[in-house]
């Protein structure tokens, strides 16, 4: 049974430039969350989306936006890259159906961005 | 607003030693508390995690935490620490909806 699966692994980018990041949940999920993760940093909540519509939002500029399919998986979009958007992308998937207290996230390993 | 603190940036232990790394909370309820692991170029396992209840919560890899509200903590333990559990070690707290808010991690290092 796959797990969550990212890609690309690894990613460099110009200033200025746009990319897409893509997540596929784990079989059996059907919400995908998006969390950034700086050097040294722990990970921060930028969305989640679920029924293909994002159901809450962290604090990130509207440069970065998302996408889900009807397959479950998902994209993550940043535009006009910043040199403080480089940085280790984590998706998480879990089961809508689960209660919030089980919180049943499993973590992709995550896309490297540079942006340079 | 929710925050998590772990005051550690940084620890060293010996192989066979004893473990404990700190963690604080900032919550208005009752909190829904959790220890990753991170190995490098890895995601997130979850260790172990608290809801309600026995205020001891026991994880994978022989991992415990504990749940003290009094003190606003869940700090995670290992009797004898193996050189494979070096590695980013998150906490983190559950808030409303469906994030997580992380701390900025622990980094262990195991030596021989």
């Amino acid at each position: 049974d796959a797990g969550v699966t990212q890609s690309p692994t690894h990613l460099i980018k110009t200033r200025g430039q746009q990319v897409t990041l893509r997540c596929s949940p784990k079989s059996g999920h059907d919400t995908v969350s998006w969390y950034q993760q700086a050097l040294g940093q722990g990970p921060q909540f930028i969305f989640q989306y679920y029924e293909e519509e994002e159901r809450q939002r962290g604090n990130f500029p509207d440069r970065f936006s998302g996408h889900q399919f009807p397959n479950y998986s998902s994209e993550l979009n940043v535009n006009a890259l910043l040199l403080g958007d480089s940085a280790l992308y984590l998706c998480a998937s879990s089961s809508n159906l689960e209660s919030n207290a089980n919180y049943g996230y499993t973590f992709g390993s995550g896309t490297r961005l540079t942006v340079v | 607003a929710q925050s998590v603190t772990q005051p550690d940036i940084h620890i060293t232990v010996s192989e066979g030693a004893s473990l404990e790394l700190r963690c604080n909370y900032s919550y208005g309820a009752t909190p829904y508390l959790f220890w990753y692991v991170q190995s490098p170029g890895q995601g997130l396992q979850l260790l172990l995690k608290y809801f309600s209840g026995d205020t001891l919560v026991q994880g994978i890899k022989g991992f415990e935490a504990e749940f003290k509200r009094s003190q606003s903590s869940f700090n995670l333990r290992k009797p004898s620490v193996h050189w494979s559990d070096a590695a980013e070690y998150f906490c983190a707290v559950g808030g409303t909806g469906n994030q997580f808010y992380f701390g900025t991690g622990t980094s262990l290092t195991v030596i021989p």
